[in-house]
């Protein structure tokens, strides 16, 4: 079965320091792979997606996520992180013609 | 662009009470999503139509809650009656359509409806 693990729960960085936010798959094929971001109070937004090609892939808000198929990870990096990055972050994976999320893990920052 | 407008922003009930949610997609969108998403968790896939037809309810709990699409557009959400573990936040999404593996369109997220049961 698919299925999508986000192994941190609560992550808290200094503002300026670098950022990366793990994400396991299990999928039997190549799998789509998505971060999306959420604020308190507010809907996801979909911050890049993997589909296929080339395995580093840019998002927005200075986002970057590499796909690893021999680790089966997908995990989000942010060189240096603001005030304003501070949210709830979702990795997810196609599964036929649906979205299977991750449990996510809580951004804070340290002024 | 507008982008996909949910209501109530919260409602508060007690068990047993029926309650509704409603969700306008962004317009032209074919395919219209909700999620339940529990505290703590990721949002989990509840019901998915393509215009107004159901794509897939796997997940939904049928003796309870019901959806529907009737004129392709908006959609309404219901739960009746409502139990104690039905508090989540409710999340619609839309996308311009769902092929194949579904997901060569993005999905767009509403704010979401936040309802606790007590």
């Amino acid at each position: 079965a698919q299925s999508v693990t986000q192994p941190d729960i609560h992550i808290t960085v200094s503002e300026g320091a670098s950022l990366e936010l793990r994400c396991n798959y299990s999928y039997g094929a190549t799998p789509y792979l998505f971060w999306y971001v959420q604020s308190p109070g507010q809907g996801l937004q979909l911050l890049l997606k993997y589909f296929s090609g080339d395995t580093l892939v840019q998002g927005i808000k200075g986002f970057e996520a590499e796909f690893k198929r021999s680790q089966s990870s997908f995990n989000l990096r942010k060189p240096s992180v603001h005030w304003s990055d501070a949210a709830e972050y979702f990795c997810a994976i196609s599964s036929a013609s649906k979205i299977i999320f991750g449990s996510g893990t809580r951004l804070s920052i340290r002024p | 662009e507008a982008g996909v407008a949910q209501s109530p922003r919260y409602k508060i009930i007690e068990k047993r009470q029926s309650v509704a949610f409603w969700c306008n997609p962004i317009s032209g969108h074919a395919t219209l999503y909700w999620y339940q998403q529990i505290l703590g968790q990721g949002p989990k896939l509840l019901i998915q139509f393509q215009n107004n037809g159901v794509v897939d309810d796997s997940q939904l709990p049928k003796d309870r809650f019901s959806a529907e699409r009737l004129k392709g557009v908006d959609s309404t959400l219901k739960i009746q009656p409502a139990k104690l573990e039905d508090s989540a936040v409710y999340l619609c999404a839309s996308s311009l359509a769902s092929s194949g593996r579904g997901l060569m369109s993005e999905q767009f997220f509403g704010p979401g409806t936040r309802l606790t049961v007590l």
